[in-house]
């Protein structure tokens, strides 16, 4: 099955500086890889996605970046803010007869004011 | 929209007792998932549905977890005895298509705590 491993475990960043999580996976014909932003206490909530077809995506100060020849993606977050604090998850969706989603294990983002 | 909606959202139960959680997804949302999540493992896909229809129960730790979908509005999952690892967060989630064609909406999830 897939396998997804997710870097830093943890991460401290003054506000105002840019964050990267970075994430590689290991099925060759995933084609699909969303990030999750969950807050204290909260439920998991999708920030932005990625589909094979495309090497990045934008959404304001988030982006996502895909390497499929290296199999690795990554979030980026610039001039981060007090209220980017948050676990971030990436995941990739599996092939075969039940696709599905596998999670990273999460990324402890703190943006120190 | 009320979004995914569970319950309890707290349980507390001594081991041995049987825990039943609920799961109300987003009408129209044909896709309904089932996660834990703890320190050591993160987040865990345990089964999940399509169309009331389990497609996936690979990730169900063992037979004391079962899990049911008797209408597109419910679903539950039960554990039958409880044990102290089973203690978690438990979250539904539902999507409008399967995991790949849409995102996926979460509960507030129930968190369970097994003495």
């Amino acid at each position: 099955g897939e396998n997804v491993e997710q870097h830093p475990s943890t991460l401290s960043v003054q506000e105002g500086d840019s964050a990267v999580i970075k994430c590689t996976y290991s099925d060759s014909a995933s084609n699909y890889f969303p990030w999750y932003k969950q807050e204290l206490g909260k439920r998991p909530q999708l920030i932005i996605d990625i589909r094979s077809n495309v090497g990045e995506k934008k959404d304001q100060r988030i982006a996502v970046t895909l390497n499929k020849t290296a199999k690795h993606f990554s979030l980026h977050i610039t001039e981060t803010q007090p209220e980017d604090s948050a676990v971030y998850f990436c995941a990739a969706i599996t092939t075969g007869s039940a696709r599905q989603l596998t999670f990273g294990s999460g990324t402890q983002l703190t943006v120190l004011p | 929209d009320a979004g995914v909606i569970q319950s309890p959202r707290h349980e507390v139960t001594e081991m041995g007792q049987e825990v039943t959680l609920r799961c109300k997804p987003i009408s129209g949302h044909d896709y309904l998932f089932w996660y834990r999540q703890t320190m050591m493992r993160g987040l865990e896909l345990l089964i999940y549905f399509n169309n009331n229809v389990p497609i996936d129960d690979s990730g169900m730790p063992e037979d004391r977890f079962s899990a049911k979908m008797p209408n597109a509005s419910f679903s539950t999952l039960k554990i039958q005895p409880s044990e102290p690892r089973d203690s978690a967060v438990y979250f539904c989630a539902s999507s409008v298509q399967g995991p790949d064609n849409s995102p996926l909406h979460f509960g507030n999830g129930t968190r369970l705590t097994v003495t």
